[in-house]
């Protein structure tokens, strides 16, 4: 069983046309849900990091809140530049100093 | 600049070969791991060590093998054991924050195809 599954799989939209992405984990114990950005052949960019309940992080057109199950990545009026894979992580108390990923949500905006 | 330095970029292996990838780091970072990625998948850990001399399997760890002799290098053997390996490889590394859990920096990664 998938302990953190990400939604869509792919997102297509419009410059400008705002949208969330989701990120749903089944851990108990939290101690840290991570958000990465990763373009086509390179490695994962760090984000966001947040731990607990009710925080909100914010970078340029993206916005990570945090939920006791659920974490959102808000893109406001995106721009073809924001075109990549966004990956998230969460590190929990049962799994010691491992991280665990989501499968990704592959964006793409058009100009 | 600080960073993670994956090499090669590019590999390709012949079945029955082993091969190592390389991983530096000059982030000063105890934690290092390795990760394989493939298609549609999620990031899937390999190999992990919290310090220098010391090392624990990931939830792959079947087919690879790595050494932590000093605190910046963590280099991934792929050998000829491991059954399917082609696969986009990554090296992360960590400060270990006595606080919380901290945020991993990944390298460039390596391409590894096997003909």
């Amino acid at each position: 069983e998938d302990q953190v599954t990400q939604s869509p799989e792919a997102l297509r939209l419009q410059e400008g046309e705002s949208s969330s992405l989701n990120c749903s984990y089944t851990v108990s114990g939290l101690r840290g849900l991570f958000w990465y950005r990763q373009d086509p052949g390179k490695g994962p960019e760090f984000l966001f990091t947040l731990y607990s309940a009710g925080e909100e992080k914010e970078k340029e057109r993206l916005k990570a809140t945090l939920t006791k199950k659920e974490s959102f990545l808000h893109i406001t009026a995106p721009k073809p530049e924001d075109s990549a894979t966004y990956l998230c992580a969460v590190q929990a108390w049962e799994y010691g100093n491992k991280l665990v990923f989501g499968a990704g949500t592959i964006l793409r905006v058009k100009s | 600049d600080g960073g993670i330095t994956q090499s090669p970029k590019y590999l390709f292996r012949k079945e029955g070969q082993n091969v190592t990838l390389s991983c530096e780091q000059n982030l000063n970072h105890d934690a290092m791991y390795w990760y394989r990625q493939d298609p549609g998948q999620g990031l899937r850990l390999i190999y992990y060590s919290q310090i220098v001399n010391d090392f624990q399997k990931g939830d792959i760890a079947e087919g690879y093998s790595v050494s932590r002799e000093k605190k910046e290098s963590f280099p991934l053997t792929v050998t000829s054991a491991q059954k399917n390996p082609t696969a986009f490889y990554l090296c992360a590394s960590r400060e270990v924050l006595a606080g919380g859990p901290g945020e991993l920096f990944f390298g460039e990664g390596s391409r590894l195809t096997v003909l």
